[in-house]
């Protein structure tokens, strides 16, 4: 039983196209998150929901559109993707008070 | 400006031996740490944290120390098996940011 799953596990895909990535959270948690996980292997917070709500949004392109349509699932949308989106995107949950977090196994993204 | 650091970028080690593994930060308002273990083609998974409030907090072999006044955390590993070889990542949290930071990562590799 899956804490917390994203789809597509891997997608490619060219320059200029729009795709959603899928995350699901079966943990009662209140908090979703995306975070990136960049060519030099930091983890950086895209998104944060909290039931529903946005409540941070750090610096991401407009072309980034998170959607949360209930407190247990958050998915990203990208438009126009770009070469520079190329990157593994976690998405994962916690508590309202962020102690530890559950992530998904990760979405590698490949613009080509 | 990366307020979680984890200088070394990977760290080798003999089965049985003692692994430790540093994490630094720069916020002052962080009260929450956590490490996270990384296998390749997987999500982060929580390991171990610590509150502010205290200095040392063990579960098993794994103990996680916190120097607060030199803003510094260490992970001990004690005995080290292979199956602890991945990519170990030092996070920080406060209730007022509701986010976690995170470190670039130590890869350990513990060998037979």
């Amino acid at each position: 039983d899956t804490a917390v799953s994203q789809t597509p596990k891997y997608l490619v895909t060219q320059m200029g196209n729009d795709k959603s990535i899928k995350c699901e959270q079966n943990l009662g948690h209140d908090t979703m998150y995306w975070y990136k996980q960049d060519s030099k292997k930091f983890l950086k917070i895209m998104f944060s929901y909290n039931n529903k709500e946005l409540i941070i949004n750090e610096t991401v392109p407009n072309r980034f559109s998170p959607k949360s349509p209930d407190k247990a699932h958050l998915n990203l949308h990208i438009n126009s993707l770009e070469l520079g989106d190329s990157a593994v995107y976690f998405c994962a949950s916690s508590q309202v008070r962020a102690t530890e977090a559950f992530f998904g196994q990760g979405t590698r993204l490949t613009v080509v | 400006d990366q307020q979680v650091k984890q200088n070394s970028p990977s760290l080798s080690v003999q089965e049985g031996r003692i692994s430790i593994l540093n994490c630094d930060y720069t916020n002052s308002m962080f009260d929450y740490f956590l490490w996270y273990k990384k296998y390749p083609a997987e999500g982060p998974t929580f390991l171990i944290s610590i509150s502010s409030i205290k200095d040392k907090n063990e579960d098993g072999r794994f103990t996680v120390f916190l120097n607060k006044s030199a803003k510094h955390l260490s992970l001990h590993i004690v005995p080290s098996q292979p199956g602890d070889s991945a990519v170990y990542f030092c996070a920080a949290s406060s209730d007022n940011f509701n986010k976690f930071y995170f470190g670039s990562g130590t890869k350990l590799n513990v060998k037979p």
